[in-house]
């Protein structure tokens, strides 16, 4: 069964260095999102995209995070100046279409040092 | 805001059936959704339904979905050792790829 596939497994940086989070959706989806969870709660939506470009974001999506589809297969989530805070599992997700069911990745954990 | 309730721990036997229970207050919520995470791995869709059905069955698992109450569960019949993983809930009130999930419930099954 295809599946949503995300690199590295454990990121760990320092606090102030860029990050990129690498996720391959399922080939035929064309709606993918970004999930993260912070140890001990809830998991949080983080942004959905289409069409090459954002769709809906939280508001913990600022500034210093951004998205981008670079080729036809990757997806990635960058932040820009990591922050102490940002350690969570960050979890991608793809869907074929609007209004179905989101396949999740088996996430990247992020440990900000 | 929406919110979505889950009982944090269950702990069931082998070859019993498990019912893990999911309280949501959006009743605008078009999908609801049943996700089992295992030690170390990702969020595997289990199943969904539709608001505008009670009931789906799929093998040993059974949803049920009182939309009155806002009450979702998920039964689990002849309960394995495999079985024990987190299940969250998790409902899409503001959008369709937007989901609020609960915080998870434990299962534990113990031979």
């Amino acid at each position: 069964e295809p599946e949503v596939t995300q690199t590295p497994s454990h990121q760990v940086t320092q606090m102030g260095q860029e990050v990129i989070l690498r996720c391959v959706p399922i080939s035929n989806h064309l709606y993918f999102y970004w999930y993260r969870q912070i140890l001990g709660q809830k998991v949080e939506f983080l942004v959905s995209f289409y069409n090459n470009e954002i769709s809906e974001k939280s508001e913990i999506f600022d500034d210093q995070f951004s998205v981008e589809r670079p080729d036809g297969s990757n997806f990635t989530l960058k932040i820009r100046s990591t922050k102490l805070e940002d350690s969570a599992m960050y979890f991608c997700a793809s869907s074929q279409g609007a209004d179905s069911p989101l396949h999740f990745g088996n996430g990247t954990r992020l440990t900000v040092t | 805001g929406e919110d979505v309730e889950q009982s944090l721990f269950l702990s069931v036997r082998e070859g019993d059936s498990s019912v893990i229970n999911c309280t949501y207050t959006d009743s605008s919520s078009t999908y609801l959704y049943w996700y089992k995470q295992e030690p170390g791995a990702g969020l595997q869709l289990l199943t969904y339904i539709f608001s505008n059905m009670d009931m789906k069955q799929d093998q040993r698992l059974t949803v049920l979905l009182n939309k009155k109450d806002k009450h979702l569960s998920l039964r689990i019949a002849d309960t394995q050792t495999g079985d024990s993983a987190i299940y969250f809930c998790a409902e899409n009130a503001d959008s369709w790829g937007k989901l609020q999930f609960g915080a998870g419930t434990q299962v534990v099954v113990t031979p």
